[in-house]
């Protein structure tokens, strides 16, 4: 399969707990994006890489979160001391630049 | 700040019907326009990109058109099946990092 990978599918944690989720994009594609959605939403931007590079991170990324990419690969999403708030899903996009962005399957997390 | 209207939030039509949905945005100056589908709890997959340049898109029974004038876009599906049923999205490609606004979606039920 050459598409857009996320693990884990599913992840259900207690409030203040740390989770950590992984793409693994198409791998010719430089560019790599994370959204969030919630319930009846439409996603919205979290953050954005060009190669190993992090080149916007949108205001919604609080401190508590943290995205890396190292080497220009995969890309990894953490969450520090989660909040019921944090509940949604997370999804993964990849890309060349001007063109499509192929999503992923989504992590979708629950904070109890 | 570019904002992304879906209209209208839901939609249940008889298996045949030929149906619009509507798209429209704040900001006229965008780079490409993308509608995706996306399935109850999983994730998105790509419809239709109309680059900046273009008037309108086709694949199958989809056609997708963009008029950036007046800050609309809309996808026709004609000869509407059940497996059509899901929620459908439109993003706009805002800035140099190609991140992705997207409205809150449609929800369409074709019965059968």
């Amino acid at each position: 399969d050459t598409g857009v990978s996320q693990n884990p599918r599913h992840k259900i944690t207690k409030r203040g707990q740390n989770v950590t989720f992984r793409c693994d994009p198409i791998s010719e594609h430089n560019r790599l994006y994370w959204y969030r959605q919630t319930l009846g939403q439409g996603p919205e931007f979290l953050t954005y890489f060009q190669n190993e590079a992090q080149l916007e991170k949108s205001r919604l990324l609080s401190d508590r979160f943290s995205a890396e990419r190292p080497k220009g690969s995969f890309s990894t999403l953490e969450i520090q001391r989660t909040e019921q708030g944090d509940s949604a899903m997370y999804l993964c996009a990849s890309s060349f630049p001007s063109d499509t962005q192929y999503f992923g399957p989504g992590t979708r997390l629950t904070v109890l | 700040k570019q904002e992304v209207t879906q209209i209208p939030a839901a939609l249940s039509v008889p298996e045949g019907e030929n149906l619009v949905l509507n798209c429209s945005f704040t900001d006229s100056a965008i780079y490409n326009l993308q509608w995706f589908r996306q399935d109850p709890g999983k994730g998105l997959t790509s419809l239709l990109l109309i680059q900046s340049s273009q008037r309108e898109q086709t694949s199958g029974r989809l056609n997708a058109s963009l008029d950036k004038s007046s800050g609309r876009s809309t996808l026709y599906i004609a000869a509407s099946q059940p497996g059509d049923s899901a929620t459908y999205l439109c993003a706009v490609y805002s800035g140099n990092t190609g991140k992705l606004i997207f409205g809150q979606g449609t929800t369409l039920q074709v019965k059968p």
